[in-house]
């Protein structure tokens, strides 16, 4: 079974900073690209960022660029989210998804499977 | 970027009924990479159809989707008490992929 755990969500307060985790198992990690895709409470879906199997490519949403880093280890099964200089705006649940399709390089594309998900809450 | 408008906002139906969904895009979605995610509350999105038409693994054959260029449309065809629940369209042919801001199917 494919399976995604998102770990490292939390209470923090503006300004400052977290780091999420996403262990993956029952597949073959670094032939898909990887996201992360937020809700704020009560509303939609959000996507943050994306990464390439190999690493090399990584994309971000304007509303996140410059305060989030995406990476991912392969040799452990885990993709990353680094959030710093945090927003009340940032708020949400944090989802770590796994593209339908495997693929060589990073590209657009639908997405298969979701983490349960890890709630970040910015707030003083 | 692609915006994703979906319609209506709610949809309140009973069981047995046909349910219409619909997403219009901003621009053309390329070669129809359109998916549609449902979601239950306190749960994650779940992938119900791909490539504006293809059923996802496990997903009854109730659910179709249709759409080509700006146009896409979820049909339920006879709603099952599970079914109630806040649905998602997605664009993957260009980047950044987008979603539609949600249609919410409730219990008549």
């Amino acid at each position: 079974d494919v399976q995604l755990l998102e770990s490292g969500g939390g209470l923090v307060q503006p300004g400052g900073s977290l780091r999420l985790s996403c262990e993956v198992s029952g597949f073959t990690f670094s032939s898909y690209v990887m996201r992360w895709v937020r809700q704020a409470p009560g509303k939609g879906l959000e996507w943050v960022s994306g990464i390439s199997g190999t690493g090399g490519t990584k994309k971000y949403a304007d509303s996140v660029k410059g305060r989030f880093t995406i990476s991912r280890d392969n040799s452990k099964n885990t993709l990353y989210l680094q959030m710093k200089s945090l927003r009340a705006e940032d708020t949400a649940v944090y989802y770590c998804v796994k593209d339908g399709q495997a693929a060589p390089i990073y590209i657009p594309n639908f997405m298969d499977v979701w983490g349960k998900g890890t709630t970040v809450a910015v707030s003083s | 970027e692609i915006v994703l408008t979906q319609s209506p906002g709610t949809l309140s139906l009973s069981p047995g009924e046909r349910a219409t969904l619909s997403c219009r895009a901003s621009q053309t979605v390329s070669s129809s990479y359109l998916a549609w995610y449902q979601q239950k509350p306190g749960q994650a999105p779940r992938l119900f159809i791909y490539d504006a038409s293809r059923r996802a693994t496990g997903i009854p054959d109730r659910f179709s989707g249709s759409g080509s260029g700006t146009d896409f449309t979820l049909t339920i065809s006879r709603l099952e008490p599970e079914d109630f629940a806040v649905y998602y369209c997605q664009q993957y042919g260009s980047s950044p992929i987008t979603f539609g801001q949600g249609t919410r199917l409730d219990i008549k």
